[in-house]
């Protein structure tokens, strides 16, 4: 059974920072990889989706890598700003029904001024 | 376009009473998926629609939850005997799909529907 994990489970930098953000999964055998963030109170927004075939994406300060033999995939975020402030989920299609995302429980970005 | 729009925002209800929870999917979008949100849980994914058809309802807890989809568009989640474990954010999600399987296309989330049950 696929496992995704997210490590930290909580971040504070100071404005300007860069950061990394670290997700895990137990079964390499997926097929993408999505990077969300979720607002509080909010539904979530899509930053960005790796296919298996790749090994990142781009998509303006962010950064995302996958690996998929070691089962990791990083949210690289350049120059961080209070407005990054939200928590941020990977997630990955379950292989059984390669539909339904299995998520990690997050990692919850404090940015400070 | 409008994105994906649940109702209502907020619901609170009584043990053992009956609710439903609505999802507006982005329009065109074939695909049309169920999670919810717990703390300590994170994001559990409930039932997925191609169309009106579930293939895809594995995650749902018990038989007191149930989905329809109608007319390829909207989505209504039924709760039947709410129980306190039930309380919950309900999130739908819809996506360009059709695809093989394995395969997935970025997911647009609603802003969720949150459930109380007391």
């Amino acid at each position: 059974k696929q496992e995704v994990t997210q490590i930290p489970a909580a971040l504070s930098v100071p404005e300007g920072e860069n950061l990394v953000l670290n997700c895990s999964f137990t079964d390499s055998a997926i097929y993408n990889l999505q990077w969300f963030r979720q607002d509080p109170g909010k539904g979530l927004t899509s930053l960005l989706l790796i296919q298996s075939s790749q090994r990142e994406q781009t998509s303006g300060r962010l950064n995302a890598s996958l690996d998929k033999s070691s089962g990791r995939s990083t949210l690289y975020i350049a120059a961080s700003q209070p407005g990054d402030s939200a928590t941020y989920l990977c997630a990955v299609p379950s292989n059984q029904a390669g539909t339904a995302l299995i998520f990690g429980k997050g990692t919850t970005l404090s940015v400070s001024s | 376009g409008a994105g994906v729009s649940q109702s209502p925002s907020n619901k609170v209800t009584e043990k053992g009473k009956d609710v439903e929870l609505r999802c507006d999917p982005i329009s065109g979008h074939t695909a049309l998926y169920w999670y919810r949100q717990s703390l300590g849980q994170g994001l559990e994914f409930l039932i997925y629609f191609q169309g009106n058809s579930a293939p895809d309802k594995s995650g749902l807890p018990s038989d007191r939850f149930s989905a329809e989809r109608t007319g390829g568009s909207v989505s209504t989640l039924t709760i039947q005997r709410t129980q306190q474990e039930d309380s919950a954010v309900y999130l739908c999600a819809s996506s360009l799909g059709p695809f093989a399987r394995g395969w997935t296309d970025t997911q647009y989330f609603g802003p969720g529907t949150r459930l109380t049950v007391l």
